[in-house]
């Protein structure tokens, strides 16, 4: 256990709906990175939170937002979904967000779009 | 941004064989990391290694960074060891870019 939590594991929706993914960091992590992974194309990042605030951002769509609260969990915002938006999305978290930590990932959620 | 490259993209062993698994970079790395992702999806980090030998059990890791290159190696593979193995570099930014990995599978 990675100590990295994601709820809900699996989401099955429809084409134009709206879902959110949300992930509670390790106890102590302040940073948290959202990963989405299809076949196709691997591991993409899409935006890194720092103590609540963004400070990285990938390649996210537009019909994709996200926050970090002030409890540290965040929430990945998915809308106007699409069937190409159907992948493994993961959650990571690290103390501080720089490179000289390890990343730790949630058990993921796995969203099909239908 | 930099790029990563993993080899081979695909491996199939028999139980109780060793196998190397390699990761090139294109730029130098501040930091880089190897993950095992089981077939229940789970990505789970092996090794945190911007440079030098780290082992771990049966997996031990190296990193040769002013080669750009890092090598996992699996002796005595069991079927457990089943799965994609990520490599990920930082390289000029905060952000972990990944290879695009390397299939194992381990026949008993």
């Amino acid at each position: 256990d990675s100590g990295v939590t994601q709820t809900p594991k699996h989401l099955i929706t429809a084409t134009g709906q709206r879902v959110t993914l949300r992930c509670s960091p390790r106890s102590g992590d302040l940073s948290v990175y959202w990963y989405q992974q299809s076949l196709d194309q691997g591991l993409q990042f899409l935006i890194q939170y720092y103590n609540g605030e963004e400070r990285a951002k990938g390649n996210i769509l537009e019909r994709f937002s996200a926050q970090q609260f002030p409890d540290l969990h965040s929430e990945l915002n998915l809308s106007s979904l699409e069937l190409g938006d159907s992948a493994l999305y993961f959650c990571a978290s690290s103390v501080t967000g720089t490179y000289n930590e390890k990343l730790f990932f949630g058990s993921g959620t796995q969203l099909s779009v239908l | 941004g930099i790029q990563v490259e993993q080899s081979p993209p695909d491996l199939i062993l028999q139980e109780g064989a060793n196998s190397t698994l390699r990761c090139n970079f294109s730029d130098s790395v501040n930091n880089l990391q190897w993950f095992h992702q089981n077939p229940w999806g789970q990505l789970i980090n092996l090794f945190y290694i911007p440079s030098g030998t780290k082992q771990n059990g049966r997996l031990s890791a190296t990193t040769v960074a002013t080669e750009r290159y890092s090598l996992l190696y699996i002796s005595s593979s069991q079927t457990t060891d089943s799965g994609v193995y990520f490599c990920a570099v930082h390289g000029g930014s905060y952000i972990p870019t990944f290879g695009r990995g390397t299939s194992l599978i381990v026949h008993p």
